[in-house]
């Protein structure tokens, strides 16, 4: 079984500083990895996505996230943070597909990213 | 339209009341999701239907019923509600096949409060 865990549920940081968002995962199977931004009263939008190809994968508005199967881990990260950066972060996880488990992802708690002027 | 729709954008019901939320996806995928998101909990899977075919029920209550009529279309009818139920409901679509494109295109969502 897939889980995700996501350390850290509030991170604060000033504008222009470092972002460093914290995504651990357990699967059984080579993993699928996500990660989705929600803006508030929006739905999930993706940010970037892991699937065995590179294992420094970036996306939109500057993210990018490294995966590391020694430390199960996925962090997404940005150089410098926007004042628009605030959001909630999601990471996910998706297992190798099986007829009956096409596209299930299994969520993170998510991670309130506040950023100070 | 683009992306993924959902209607309406708001709701307030009573518990007595039948309601329905509408999703719709103009990307050309076969399979659609819904979610309930709680404040301070996870997102949780409620529905999965692939193919208009549902492939998974996790275990939800039985006043929340899913409707696949077509591959672009999900509706989530409700009926006799609690105030547990008030969340926000996200639709979500994707491919549907096998292959390494699992992302899920989200819509909107409905926020839903219950009275």
């Amino acid at each position: 079984a897939q889980s995700v865990t996501q350390l850290g549920s509030h991170v604060s940081v000033s504008e222009g500083a470092l972002v460093l968002l914290r995504c651990n995962y357990s699967s059984s199977v080579p993993p699928y990895l996500f990660w989705y931004v929600q803006y508030p009263n929006q739905g999930l939008q993706l940010l970037l996505k892991y699937t065995s190809a590179a294992t420094l994968v970036k996306g939109i508005n500057g993210f990018e996230a490294e995966f590391k199967k020694s430390e199960t881990s996925f962090h997404l990260t940005k150089p410098s943070a926007h004042m628009s950066d605030a959001a909630e972060y999601f990471c996910a996880v998706s297992g190798t597909p099986v007829s009956s488990n096409t596209g299930k992802l299994i969520f993170g708690q998510g991670t309130t990213l506040q950023v100070k002027p | 339209e683009t992306g993924v729709t959902q209607t309406p954008r708001h709701l307030v019901m009573g518990m007595t009341n039948k309601k329905s939320l509408k999703c719709e996806q103009h990307l050309g995928h076969n399979a659609m999701y819904w979610y309930k998101q709680s404040a301070k909990k996870p997102l949780e899977l409620m529905f999965v239907y692939n193919f208009k075919e549902q492939t998974e029920n996790n275990s939800v209550p039985s006043r929340f019923s899913p409707e696949c009529p077509n591959s672009s279309h999900l509706f989530l009818h409700l009926h006799t509600l609690q105030p547990e139920d008030s969340a926000l409901y996200l639709c979500a679509s994707s491919r549907g096949e096998s292959g390494p494109s699992y992302e899920q295109y989200f819509g909107p969502g409905t926020r839903l409060t219950v009275t």
